[in-house]
């Protein structure tokens, strides 16, 4: 299963709702995660499930879709928020990664 | 706390062989995958293979077998990588995260909830 993200990257404001869509190269259900790498740091586990937050992340970010085309959403971004987001399937045990979306801020 | 502890950043020379570990705390080693991640520039994040530390048992993805060894001690809480023979091309950065269930019986979803720091390794003549 291939994961494509889109766009790469994007820049946007401090306040800007930001959206980051996911695809998958066949239906997986909800079994999608997104994290969020910071510069110079691991990866941190954001959404699973396609939509469930994970404990202690601020309530800005969803997630959402199902089937091929998920998205992340990032509603009043912060300048915390600077990083590069990933999804990864979990349908099967061969897990994927997308190739990220690198958000900065303007 | 639960934490995920990675041994530190290596250089090495290609041909030669290496161990990278990750050292588990604040929750019960035999009972959670752990995987392993590369990160590299060009290719960004890849799933190398898992291992559930209770039994050793191990899933590789088809493009690190028979590249890369995954073991796991339980006595120490410890997993690790390694390679017997290091090329160029093995330079990255290499997490490790355990792996978490959720759902019930028949909708199991499964997320890496937890990483290591990384372990950077560089291999160069």
């Amino acid at each position: 299963i291939q994961m494509t993200q889109s766009p790469s990257s994007l820049s946007a404001s401090v306040g800007d709702r930001v959206t980051i869509t996911c695809r998958a190269s066949q239906t997986i259900s909800n079994y999608l995660n997104w994290y969020q790498q910071k510069p110079g740091k691991a990866p941190k586990l954001l959404i699973y499930a396609a939509s469930t937050l994970q404990g202690g992340v601020p309530s800005r970010f969803s997630g959402s879709g199902t089937g091929t085309v998920f998205t992340l959403t990032i509603n009043s971004l912060q300048p915390d928020d600077l990083a590069t987001y990933y999804c990864q399937q979990s349908y099967n045990v061969q897990v994927a990664f997308g190739g990220g979306t690198k958000v900065e801020i303007k | 706390e639960v934490q995920l502890v990675q041994s530190g950043a290596e250089v090495k020379k290609p041909g030669e062989s290496l161990k990278i570990s990750c050292t588990a705390s604040g929750y019960t080693f035999t009972t959670y995958w752990l995987a392993w991640v590369r990160q590299t520039p060009g290719k960004g994040l890849e799933w190398m293979g898992i291992i559930y530390p209770g039994d050793s048992g191990t899933r590789y993805n088809p493009s690190f077998e028979g590249q890369v060894t995954i073991s796991a001690d339980k006595s120490i809480s410890t997993a690790y990588l390694q390679w017997s023979s290091l090329e160029a091309s093995d330079t990255a950065i290499y997490y490790c995260a355990r792996r978490r269930m959720t759902g019930t019986t028949g909708d199991f979803h499964y997320h890496m909830d937890v990483w290591g720091k990384g372990t950077a390794v560089t291999v160069s003549s």
